[in-house]
This record gives structure tokens, C-alpha cells and sequence, in this order.
């Protein structure tokens, strides 16, 4: 079975800052893909980036970046130069046949 | 373009009663997902359609919950008979295909008393 662990339940961050939030995955599936997905206090989900575990380069967007570590199974997430609006819950989640959400890190930036 | 719409928006019912939610996914979209929500926690996935199909529906507690989704558009999800641990937040998710980005829905908070 996947699981997909998220072992910091809360972080904060000065604005500004770089931040890094963690993410494990356990998976059988040779094919997969990983998301960061973000939800703020008003619930809606949205995407905040997206890996296929057979490309070796570390997607990016923006201000966010991820680190992956296939033979590790490490997921980070980072966050630079932090803003207000990044004050949210982070979710990792993975999908090879079927698609896991870990429990979320509650992130908060401080002005 | 709209995005995912549910309804309603929020939901309180007593126990034993019936309850239906309604998504409406993107226009195009042939995957459609239903997750619940407990507060402080990740989503978890309750079924997944492909079109008509549901392909992924293990979590699914069968014995109260049903869910359909005519002509591969609209899905409901129900559940009758209502229990207290019920209660949480209805997400509704469609994508086009299982590895591309789920757009979500704004969720129906259930609470049951």
C-alpha cells in the first residue's frame, strides 16, 4: 500500500525567509507522480507543484521548489523569500494507481 | 472557465437522517474524485471515477454511503443513515486523468448532531 508521511504537523517562517517542509512516500509503483498541494484558512485546494518521479530534475514554480530523493523517497518542499499569503496547510500527496494526501504541515509566516 | 461547484455549501442534519451532495466538475474533465476531510487532517479519498466508472472505491464504507455519476458529468455522493462520525468536510476533485492536477471544490461541511 502507498502511505505518505509528513512528520512536521506545524512550522512557521519569517516573511521573507526560506522555508522547508518535509514529505516521505512509500510506494511499490514504478510510475508515479508527487504533488505539493496547498489549502489556506478558506479551504479551497489548489496546486502548488507537481514531479513525475522519472524525471531526475527537481521541478520548479516560482518561489517554490522541491527537492526529490527517488531512492529515499523524500519529497521537501521549499519555499523561498516567504509572504503572508503563503500562511496555509501544505500537503504532500502521491499517485501511481491510487492517490494518497499525508496529514498536512500548517504552515504560518510571521511579518 | 467555472470551477468545480458543490452544493451545498454547508449541511446539519440529526442522526439516522439521509444526506446528498452534489459536484459539478470542470467541463472536460473525465476524472472525478470524492474525499472526506476530518478537521486537522489530509483528505482522504472516499472514490475515484474514470468517466461512468468507478475505478477506486476501497474506501468507500459501503454499508451507508453511495455514490453515482451519470453520463460521466455530475456526481452525488450519499449517505444514509447519517452517524455522528460523520461529520467532516466533502471534498469533490476532478482532473483530466489520475496524474494530472486535481482541481477542488470549495467542500460541504457536514455536521451531524
Amino acid at each position: 500500500a502507498q502511505t505518505v508521511t509528513q512528520s512536521q504537523p506545524e512550522m512557521s517562517v519569517q516573511e521573507a525567509e526560506t522555508v522547508t517542509l518535509s514529505c516521505t512516500y512509500d510506494t511499490s509503483e514504478n510510475n508515479y507522480y508527487l504533488f505539493w498541494y496547498k489549502q489556506p484558512p478558506s479551504r479551497q485546494m489548489i496546486l502548488v507543484i507537481r514531479q513525475e518521479a522519472y524525471k531526475q530534475q527537481n521541478a520548479t514554480e516560482n518561489r517554490f521548489s522541491v527537492n526529490f530523493q527517488k531512492a529515499a523517497k523524500s519529497f521537501s518542499l521549499k519555499i523561498s523569500d516567504s509572504q503572508l499569503g503563503d500562511t496555509a496547510m501544505y500537503f504532500c500527496a502521491s499517485t501511481g494507481n491510487q492517490f494518497y494526501f499525508g496529514t498536512g504541515t500548517s504552515l504560518t509566516v510571521i511579518p | 472557465e467555472a470551477g468545480v461547484v458543490q452544493s451545498p455549501r454547508y449541511k446539519i442534519i440529526e442522526k439516522k437522517q439521509p444526506v446528498a451532495f452534489w459536484c459539478n466538475p470542470i467541463s472536460g474533465h473525465n476524472t472525478l474524485y470524492w474525499y472526506r476531510q476530518n478537521l486537522g487532517q489530509g483528505p482522504e479519498l472516499l472514490i475515484r471515477y474514470e468517466n461512468e466508472e468507478a475505478v477506486d472505491d476501497s474506501q468507500l464504507p459501503k454499508d451507508r454511503f453511495s455514490a453515482e455519476r451519470l453520463k460521466g458529468v455530475d456526481s452525488t455522493l450519499k449517505i444514509q443513515p447519517a452517524e455522528l462520525g460523520d461529520s467532516a468536510v466533502y471534498l469533490c476533485a476532478s482532473s483530466f486523468g489520475l496524474t494530472n492536477e486535481q482541481f477542488f471544490g470549495p467542500g460541504t461541511r457536514l455536521t451531524v448532531l
